[in-house]
Formats: C-alpha cells, structure tokens, sequence
C-alpha cells in the first residue's frame, strides 16, 4: 500500500522557537496533502489543505502566519510552526491523496512546547 | 446540521456482541465514502472503503444509503482488540475530505 513518512515523531523545542515537520509520500505523487492537529481525547482537526504549487487553503480558525505549509512537490509538504507557545503542544498528522478519496496517513508528530 | 456526524459514544459493549454506528452526511454530492479506525495517540488507519452496494471484510460490514445519507459500520463478534475510535470521512470533492468526530468503542471482556 501506498506509504506516508513524517518526521520527526517527537519533538520538544522551547517556547517561541519554530519547529518544522516534514510529510513525504513515498511511493506516489500526492495531489494534495492535508494537514490536521489533534488534542489528546479529541478528533482530529483538519488545518489547512495544501496543493503542489500553490497556496494552502485554511480552516476557519487557523493562523496561516502562525502554520506555514509549503507543498514544494508532489511528495513533499512541509508545515513550520512559527514562535511555538505551550498551547501548540498537539499532535499534528498529516495525510495525502493520490486522488478517488482514499488518504494515506503519515505517523504523526507529537509536539511539546515548552 | 454538521457536514459529517457521528455519535461521539463511548458505546461499551462485551466481547463477542455485534455493534453497529451510523455516520451521517450533509452533502448529498459526496463522492466515497470510508471508515477509518484509529487507535489512540496513533494516526488513523483505513479499515474499510464503503461502496454503494455495500461490503464485507471478516466480521466488519459497511453500508450506504444514499438516500437517507448515511453510512453504517458493523462489527460482529466483537474482540477486545477491535477497541478504538471509528472514524466516518467523506470525500466531498476532490480536495474537499471531511472527518467525523469519531465513536469511541470499548470492548468489554
């Protein structure tokens, strides 16, 4: 099956330092990738949806100067959590599509701001 | 109404019953459906797309009704290891994939 590699699994970095997270398809090119944010005992939530070459689309809600997302190429996006504070500390997955539907899941990347 | 719903649970039930969870969509447009389960503090994992004339996998069974638009999820003979959150995504467009909120199932012994 298709795979989804993302990196780091775990990070812990210092409050106001940026901290990037990698999702990269392995096996296709994804024509869009998502990326999602989940607090421990909720759903996930969907952040923002990032196309190759163009500009992510946002969720209502979220701070597109605060999450930056670069799509570079078909099999990688990028999201950089600026000035991170204690409240970012989530666990940030992201997914991607090679279109029909189905989404392939990265491992996720549990982040803690001190 | 929600764009994709789900009854958040937790439904507990014992090991070896059937249990079933519905999962409602807003938009009659949407295109596939699918269930996903994810177990916790790990990422989401496809169990089973949901076809329209329906489909089997072992002791899973996902429908759709397109009319009343919804999708079910049944699990027969239930096992401790099928504990997990369940989760309804639709695919409204092409980029457009919603989530629902998940059920959480627990498996009683």
């Amino acid at each position: 099956g298709a795979v989804v590699s993302q990196h780091p699994s775990r990070v812990i970095c210092k409050s106001g330092t940026s901290v990037k997270i990698e999702c990269r398809s392995l096996d296709f090119q994804a024509t869009t990738m998502f990326w999602y944010r989940q607090f421990p005992k909720q759903s996930l939530m969907l952040m923002a949806t990032s196309n190759e070459g163009s500009k992510a689309t946002y969720e209502q809600g979220v701070e597109k100067d605060k999450f930056l997302i670069n799509h570079a190429s078909l099999t990688l996006s990028t999201l950089t959590v600026t000035s991170a504070h204690p409240e970012d500390s989530s666990f940030y997955i992201c997914s991607a599509t090679r279109g029909g539907g189905e989404l392939f899941f990265g491992e996720g990347s549990r982040l803690t701001v001190l | 109404r929600k764009e994709v719903e789900q009854d958040p649970g937790p439904f507990n039930v014992p090991e070896g019953a059937t249990v079933a969870f519905n999962c409602t969509y807003s938009n009659s447009a949407s295109q596939s459906f699918f269930w996903y389960r994810q177990d916790c503090r790990k990422e989401p994992k496809l169990l089973m797309s949901v076809y329209s004339s329906g489909n089997e996998d072992g002791r899973f069974t996902a429908q759709l009704n397109r009319a009343s638009q919804y999708i079910s999820l049944l699990i027969r003979d239930s096992k401790l290891s099928d504990s997990a959150t369940y989760l309804c995504v639709v695919n409204v467009a092409w980029d457009k994939i919603i989530f629902g909120k998940g059920t959480r199932l627990h498996i009683l012994p």
